[in-house]
């Protein structure tokens, strides 16, 4: 199994739909992050959680928000999705003791708002 | 916000040749990561750099970590096809890191 896994790969959805992008990992790493990625802007951070009661917003966070139901899980909902936020969606963990060791990214997630 | 530009955004070049990426802020980061993103696949740690003027080498790829700690290179030494892919910088600030706009490298046979 992949020490982090995002689910669903790829996903369709209408406009003023509500999805929710779902991770988990095996690492036991306490800080989780969701970024997104589109052509020509790299990876942009949305939300991160540091610990399970903990959540702060990235640079993008307008119209997403998150949910840290567990250490191991860390969860991405769209409340109304709109076109412009047709992108890929990665899930990383990191260790704080490790931050050398760079993140541990999931697959991601292809999301497509039509 | 602090900000990562890479350049150049796009290289396409034939097996054999050498290139190198380059990774500039104005802004100073207590470290320096390169990762490496294939086609369906997130981002894959390749290094990470510490200390101004820090060079560190990978097989054919030398990372180098600017004097002031605010840009960083990656150099490929006879690029090959299995090279081919996005490459993204990634600064180090307190608690988080900052990506790079990336450079697609395509490697041609």
């Amino acid at each position: 199994d992949a020490d982090v896994t995002q689910t669903p790969r790829n996903r369709i959805t209408k406009t003023g739909k509500r999805i929710m992008l779902e991770c988990s990992q095996t690492k036991g790493h306490d800080r989780m992050y969701w970024y997104r990625q589109d052509p020509g802007l790299g990876l942009r951070l949305i939300y991160y959680s540091f610990d399970v009661k903990d959540i702060n917003k990235g640079e993008i966070s307008d119209g997403y928000s998150v949910s840290r139901q567990a250490q191991a899980k860390f969860s991405l909902s769209l409340e109304s999705a709109i076109p412009n936020q047709t992108a890929l969606y990665f899930c990383a963990t990191s260790d704080p003791r490790q931050l050398n060791y760079g993140y541990t990214f999931g697959s991601g997630t292809r999301l497509t708002v039509v | 916000t602090q900000l990562l530009e890479q350049s150049p955004q796009f290289l396409s070049i034939q097996e054999g040749e050498n290139l190198t990426v380059y990774c500039n802020s104005s802004s100073v980061f207590s470290s320096l990561q390169w990762y490496r993103q294939e086609p369906g696949e997130g981002p894959v740690l390749l290094v990470t750099v510490v200390t101004g003027g820090e060079v560190k080498k990978l097989k054919r790829l030398t990372f180098q970590f600017g004097d002031a700690r605010k840009d960083s290179s990656l150099h490929i030494t006879a690029a090959q096809p299995g090279d081919t892919g996005l490459y993204l910088c990634a600064g180090a600030n307190t608690d988080k890191l900052i990506f790079g706009t990336g450079t697609r490298l395509q490697v041609f046979p």
